[in-house]
């Protein structure tokens, strides 16, 4: 079965940074791509970060590119978020994916605050 | 960036009953198109990808189509178990980019 269990969430001031991880199992991580999509409380779904499954090219959007880097440790089957000078529109509960382009299989999310 | 207008933002139904929520894409997205289901306090799942391709598990009552910039998600037989939001995803271009949502209530 696949399991995706993100940890890492929390209360954040404005400017600081926080690490997400999620540990992945019931399949071969090395052999995926993986993907961090959130979702604003009562909002919709908005693609973060994906990252090949060697690791060697990542792929964001605008509203992060620059403050959040995507990385993971196929040794561990561990993807990693570090967020950077976090804002208050970050607030979001972040999922981690399995998947290049359409997401399969997605964790329970991780909730970020980022407020004063 | 691709924009996805999805609509009805809201749809009421009742059972067995056979709904249809559209995604319209801001230009062709050449059926690179998902669909996930996200009900109450859960994380989202995913129905169909590609346009019209299941995914493990999925009930036959849901079907995909569509083409271009038009795509639609059609629910048949509607069941409680149905009651969720939806959101189509398009993956033609990065960034990838959803829909707002349709809330689906009975």
């Amino acid at each position: 079965e696949v399991q995706l269990v993100e940890t890492g969430g929390g209360l954040v001031q404005p400017g600081r940074s926080l690490k997400l991880s999620c540990v992945a199992s019931g399949f071969t991580f090395s052999n995926y791509w993986m993907t961090w999509t959130r979702q604003a409380p009562g909002k919709g779904l908005e693609w973060v970060a994906s990252i090949t499954n060697s690791g060697g090219s990542t792929y964001y959007p605008d509203s992060v590119k620059g403050r959040f880097t995507i990385s993971r440790d196929n040794a561990q089957n561990t993807l990693y978020l570090k967020m950077n000078s976090l804002r208050s529109e970050d607030t979001a509960t972040y999922y981690c994916t399995r998947g290049q382009l359409w997401f399969a299989y997605w964790g329970q999310g991780t909730l970020v605050t980022v407020s004063s | 960036d691709i924009q996805m207008t999805q609509s009805p933002a809201s749809l009421s139904a009742s059972l067995g009953e056979t709904v249809t929520i559209e995604c319209r894409a801001s230009e062709d997205i050449y059926n690179g198109l998902a669909w996930y289901q996200q009900k109450p306090g859960k994380s989202p799942q995913l129905l169909i990808y590609n346009t019209n391709n299941f995914h493990t598990g999925v009930p036959s009552r849901f079907s995909g189509s569509g083409s271009g910039t038009q795509y639609s998600l059609k629910i048949n037989s509607l069941q409680s178990e149905d009651v969720a939001s939806y959101f189509c995803q398009q993956y033609y271009d990065y960034p990838f980019t959803f829909g707002a949502g349709t809330k689906l209530e009975l």
